[in-house]
């Protein structure tokens, strides 16, 4: 069974501080490792997919990485814009497309 | 490009009766939609997978019978709630899967808060 797990629960941040989300997964078969960011009372919006350790992917203020066995999403200079819910997903070549998340890390940047 | 939307966003019903949530993609064709349920401050828990032209799978624990799925064409899931009581109370979310450079993405709709009174 695919388990996702992410760290920390919540980050409180001060305005141009970055820092790092971490997520550890577990999976028969990586297919994919997705990251996206979900506002209170909305769908999540998709961020970024990561297929293969070393990949690195950017937009904006953020930067996800991928290793074998983890992946962390980098916020550099956040701003309080950024601050939301940021889901980690992974999808195996076993599973048919489903994607399996982990209870998410909420960020709180102040300004 | 990649757009999904839900509707109705919000949905206020008695106990016992039921509730339609549609789930489109506005600018694709998803032969493949899936549906989940979030409840407060915790993370997506996928209900049950929607393939155009064939029976929905459901997850382990999802009662198939009170939570009917339908995916009459590559654009149009729906999913209705019947009989619905209190602890069916939960923010319902859809996703399709687009094929976007060669890869598929998955893209989620903006949600549809179900209150039962």
């Amino acid at each position: 069974e695919d388990q996702v797990t992410q760290s920390p629960e919540a980050l409180r941040l001060q305005e141009g501080e970055s820092s790092s989300l971490n997520c550890s997964y577990t999976v028969s078969g990586l297919r994919g490792l997705f990251w996206y960011r979900q506002d209170p009372g909305k769908g999540p919006e998709f961020l970024f997919t990561l297929y293969s350790a070393g990949e690195e992917k950017e937009k904006e203020r953020l930067k996800a990485t991928l290793t074998k066995k983890e992946s962390f999403l980098h916020i550099t200079a956040p701003k309080p814009e950024d601050s939301a819910t940021y889901l980690c997903a992974v999808q195996s070549f076993s599973n048919d497309y489903k994607l399996s998340f982990g209870a998410g890390t909420t960020v709180t940047v102040r300004a | 490009g990649a757009v999904v939307s839900q509707h109705p966003s919000w949905v206020i019903c008695k106990s016992g009766t039921s509730v339609k949530i549609e789930c489109r993609s506005l600018d694709f064709q998803a032969t493949t939609m899936f549906w989940y349920r979030q409840f407060p401050k915790q993370s997506l828990m996928l209900m049950a997978t929607s393939n155009e032209g064939s029976k929905a799978t459901y997850e382990q624990g999802v009662e198939k019978d009170k939570f009917l799925i339908n995916h009459a064409s590559l654009t149009l899931s729906t999913l209705t709630v019947t009989s619905a009581h209190p602890e069916d109370s939960s923010f319902y979310i859809c996703s399709a899967t687009a094929l976007v450079g060669g890869s598929y993405e998955q893209y989620f709709g903006p949600g549809t808060r179900l209150t039962v009174t």
